[in-house]
């Protein structure tokens, strides 16, 4: 195991539900991570936390909502997806200096399956 | 915006032939990484480069990056139903974001 954990692993939900992802990581990083991931599609990084602090924003719909409390813990809130945001997102840790000036190896967790009806 | 082309995008091969996928950056990267996902799972960290002309090996597979750094290769020698999946690479462009290939997916013919 990686030690990033993802709940749930599997959801569906209609366009008008309100849900949200959650990873937890224990290893002792500062900095987590939210990705999507589709099929024959790159990575995408969709949110950076940095200490508790996002640091990017990639531009991703406003639909998706994350949230930091610690460095421990990411949240991902959904409101009012789209069917084309179905994809498995994925949530990463990892060690950043405090320059930021380049990414260290990122752990990732299991993944969420999406499926938006 | 800044890209890492990454190719081919699948490879078939048999087993014990060699495998390998480029990464091709339009700038400068200060690192690569590279990232193995298998069927149904999620990315494992390989490796990661950092100087110019760096070449790194474990076991069957040797990672390099180019003098210029902007391009990487990934080589997998013989290769064994065990290295089935896609792999990535992922470098640090010169404003500090992590840009990600799309992947080559290795396939192992029966």
């Amino acid at each position: 195991e990686t030690g990033v954990t993802q709940t749930p692993r599997h959801l569906v939900m209609g366009m008008t539900n309100k849900k949200s992802l959650k990873c937890e990581q224990h290893l002792g990083h500062n900095a987590m991570y939210w990705y999507k991931q589709s099929a024959k599609k790159p990575l995408e990084l969709m949110f950076v936390y940095n200490f508790k602090e996002q640091t990017e924003n990639n531009s991703v719909p406003s639909r998706f909502s994350p949230e930091c409390p610690n460095s421990s813990h990411l949240f991902l809130h959904l409101h009012t997806l789209q069917p084309e945001d179905s994809a498995l997102y994925l949530c990463a840790s990892s060690h950043r200096g405090p320059t930021l000036s380049s990414y260290n190896e990122q752990f990732f967790g299991p993944g969420t399956r999406l499926t938006v009806l | 915006g800044q890209q890492v082309m990454q190719i081919p995008q699948y490879q078939h091969v048999q087993e014990g032939e060699d495998f390998t996928t480029y990464c091709n950056s339009s700038t400068t990267l200060s690192n690569i990484q590279w990232y193995k996902q298998r069927p149904g799972g999620h990315p494992v960290f390989l490796i990661q480069l950092v100087k110019s002309g760096e070449v790194k090996k474990q076991k069957r597979l040797t990672f390099q990056f180019g003098e210029a750094k902007k391009n990487s290769s990934l080589h997998i020698t013989a290769t064994q139903t065990t290295d089935v999946g896609t792999y990535f690479c992922a470098g640090t462009d010169s404003n500090y974001q992590l840009i990600w290939g799309a992947g080559t997916k290795l396939i192992i013919k029966p």
